[in-house]
């Protein structure tokens, strides 16, 4: 199966900050990548698919980048309701797989 | 609007079968570019693919829990169910079943609100 790793695992940050956060492959996976966000006691809930593209109703200041084995989110102002824990997907080969999350708090 | 809704026993014996049912209202399980899938999350843990079904019948596991899964769907009642057998302490978690889109093909997801199972004697 694929191994997706996500970098930090967990940071702490401010409001009107800008995060980003890292995944990566262990093989090449094109764009065929998701990025999922969980608040606690929560379903996760889609935010960007194909790597890039942003999920319909989405805020803008979310944006995904990166093909291959590298691809990042990035919360372009970090608001309230953004703490939360962040999931990469990738669904290129079956098994689905996704990282190990990285947990968004609240400096 | 879709709506996932999981059902089943909260509790499990070590060395038994989990059942859980997904009841899909509003919709159809019969999409093409969707996972109709379970998802589980340990205690303060992350995310793993338990296994979907596709709008044509197939079912795909993983491979990690092939051994111990199934999962098969009733269209007459808009369900589709997962079973784990030879349960154990590692397979106590909150149990989500979800209609996913392909990461590629633009879709909303939806998700049922989770289930905690928990396998004790």
């Amino acid at each position: 199966a694929i191994q997706m790793t996500q970098s930090p695992s967990s940071l702490s940050a401010s409001v009107g900050d800008r995060v980003t956060i890292t995944c990566r492959a262990s093989q090449g996976i094109r764009n065929d990548l998701g990025w999922y966000q969980q608040k606690p006691g929560k379903a996760p809930k889609l935010l960007i698919y194909a790597a890039s593209s942003l999920q319909s109703g989405v805020p803008s200041r979310f944006s995904g980048s990166g093909s291959g084995t590298d691809f990042t989110l990035t919360i372009s102002s970090l608001q309230p309701e953004d703490f939360a824990t962040y999931y990469c997907l990738q669904d290129y080969n079956y098994p689905p797989t996704f990282g190990p999350g990285t947990k968004v708090d609240i400096k | 609007q879709l709506q996932l809704q999981e059902s089943g026993p909260g509790l499990v014996k070590p060395s038994e079968t989990l059942s859980l049912t997904c009841t899909v209202s509003g919709g159809s399980i019969s999409s093409s570019s969707y996972y109709w899938g379970w998802i589980r999350q340990p205690p303060g843990k992350g995310l793993e693919w338990i296994g979907s079904i596709y709008y044509s019948g197939s079912t795909y596991y993983n491979p990690s829990l092939k051994s111990r899964v199934t999962i098969s769907v009733d269209t007459s009642k808009n369900q589709f169910s997962l079973k784990l057998s030879s349960v154990t302490a590692a397979d106590t978690a909150v149990y989500y079943c979800a209609r996913l889109p392909m990461t590629t093909v633009p879709g909303d997801d939806y998700w049922g609100q989770g289930t905690l199972v928990t396998v004790s004697s």
